[in-house]
């Protein structure tokens, strides 16, 4: 079946405590995308990547980090998360490039005390 | 600057109801792409339509209809004979030729059809 995977579904852990969050997708999809979603806000980019170490920032990437060492895998890591990163997180991938319909992952919902 | 703008926080309407859903986008690149996407309250993102700039043909599946108007900025989403499986949070989104990676979405509409 094809589909994206996020591991783990729900997180909460404390401030300052490093964290990775992992997204893989089995499509062989070149482009990969994190998003937050947050009440009022909508859904907000942070991190995507075109290819395999290509990586670029969208709309919120500060306290975040990615790695794009393999085409089916795009973890986001919060090296020292705060209250503020608490939220809603989805994975996404595409064929090739945003301008193509995006397959989501389930989520992870993150709670930062 | 890019943008998306979902005028309409929430909308609420009796089942059978027609209802539209409203999208104006800016952007300054020519060749760009739009999307809609669905939430239901089960949570998972799910696409629903993309329109690329130069295709401004309307488009009609089932009941519902995406009115795409270059003249106003708009990607507009109805439902015809709205039913109690409508209920979700709906996300037009754009992305722009400029950087075809980086996805912008409006802050969503939540629609509620009563039965």
């Amino acid at each position: 079946e094809a589909q994206v995977t996020q591991n783990p579904r729900y997180l909460i852990t404390v401030t300052g405590k490093k964290l990775t969050v992992t997204c893989s997708q089995n499509m062989n999809h070149e482009y990969m995308s994190w998003y937050r979603q947050d009440p009022g806000l909508g859904l907000r980019q942070i991190y995507y990547s075109m290819n395999v170490e290509v990586t670029d920032k969208g709309d919120v990437p500060e306290g975040y980090k990615v790695s794009r060492k393999e085409k089916r895998n795009f973890p986001l890591i919060l090296e020292s998360p705060s209250p503020n990163q608490t939220s809603l997180y989805f994975c996404a991938s595409s064929f090739s490039g945003g301008a193509y319909e995006q397959y989501f992952g389930p989520g992870t919902r993150l709670t930062v005390t | 600057a890019q943008k998306v703008t979902q005028a309409q926080t929430e909308i609420s309407v009796v089942e059978k109801e027609d209802v539209t859903l409203d999208c104006v986008y800016e952007t300054r690149d020519t060749t760009y792409y739009l999307f809609w996407y669905k939430q239901p309250p089960s949570g998972e993102l799910v696409f629903l339509i993309r329109r690329n700039s130069f295709d401004e043909q309307n488009e009609i599946s089932g009941r519902y209809s995406w009115n795409f108007q270059k003249s106003t900025s708009s990607f507009n989403f109805t439902i015809t004979a709205s039913q109690v499986v409508d209920s979700a949070v709906y996300f037009c989104a754009l992305v722009y030729g400029g950087s075809q990676g980086n996805l912008i979405f409006g802050k969503g509409t939540k629609l509620s059809v009563k039965p």
